[in-house]
């Protein structure tokens, strides 16, 4: 079935550092592509999505590219702040966008 | 417009009760969506309901159930409760057009503990 692998945490850096969490996904067919974010009690919050082969997501300074060759979705930032420490999931959905399948999860702590 | 609200955000329930969990969507989204996330499983998805019909179902037995009313509101009851099923639960909406569902929003969750 359909799957997504995130890098393991946790993920530790100082602020201003790049970011880059990767994350490879297993689908038949073409789904959609998504980075969630979740901070300390709180649900998820979309982060940014991608829909269709070379789409760019974009938002907040983070950026994630969808790359069908190597089946990724790699979520990146130039220049992390403390604020962004949280975990951070990648997800694909089924055809009818009716279910998402997560990853495990990166946990990011920036330190300043 | 408000997000999505879930009602209530914390519950405490003795094993071999029942539960039932309230998700109201963002106006205009018609889909609803429930995961379970745990901290060995992770986030696992449920069921979705749109137009007061269920149209997808994750891997969980038939004491997890849902349903969804003609104003897009939807319930999940979770009977004769396992201590593993403590969890956040949560709920998210989209909107839909022509059968297809776009992104998900979630809601702050539900977290449920079992004793």
């Amino acid at each position: 079935g359909d799957s997504v692998t995130q890098m393991e945490g946790p993920v530790t850096l100082s602020e201003e550092a790049f970011l880059t969490i990767n994350c490879t996904y297993t689908a038949t067919g073409y789904p959609s592509l998504f980075w969630y974010v979740q901070y300390p009690g709180e649900g998820l919050q979309l982060l940014l999505k991608a829909t269709k082969a070379d789409d760019k997501g974009s938002n907040k300074g983070f950026e994630a590219t969808y790359r069908k060759e190597t089946t990724s979705f790699h979520l990146e930032k130039g220049s992390v702040q403390v604020s962004d420490s949280a975990v951070y999931f990648c997800a694909l959905s089924d055809q009818a966008g009716t279910a998402l399948i997560f990853g495990k999860g990166t946990t990011l702590s920036v330190s300043s | 417009k408000a997000g999505v609200t879930q009602t209530p955000r914390y519950l405490i329930k003795t094993r071999g009760q029942q539960v039932t969990l309230s998700c109201s969507p963002i106006s205009g989204h018609r889909s609803v969506s429930w995961y379970q996330q745990t901290p060995g499983q992770g986030l696992q998805f449920l069921f979705e309901y749109f137009s007061e019909t269920q149209r997808n179902k994750g891997n969980f037995p038939g004491r997890f159930s849902g349903r969804q009313f003609s104003n897009s509101r939807s319930e999940m009851n979770v009977s004769t409760l396992e201590l593993g099923d403590s969890a956040l639960y949560l709920c998210a909406s989209s909107f839909t057009s022509g059968g297809n569902s776009y992104e998900q929003y979630f809601g702050p969750g539900t977290r449920l503990t079992v004793t």
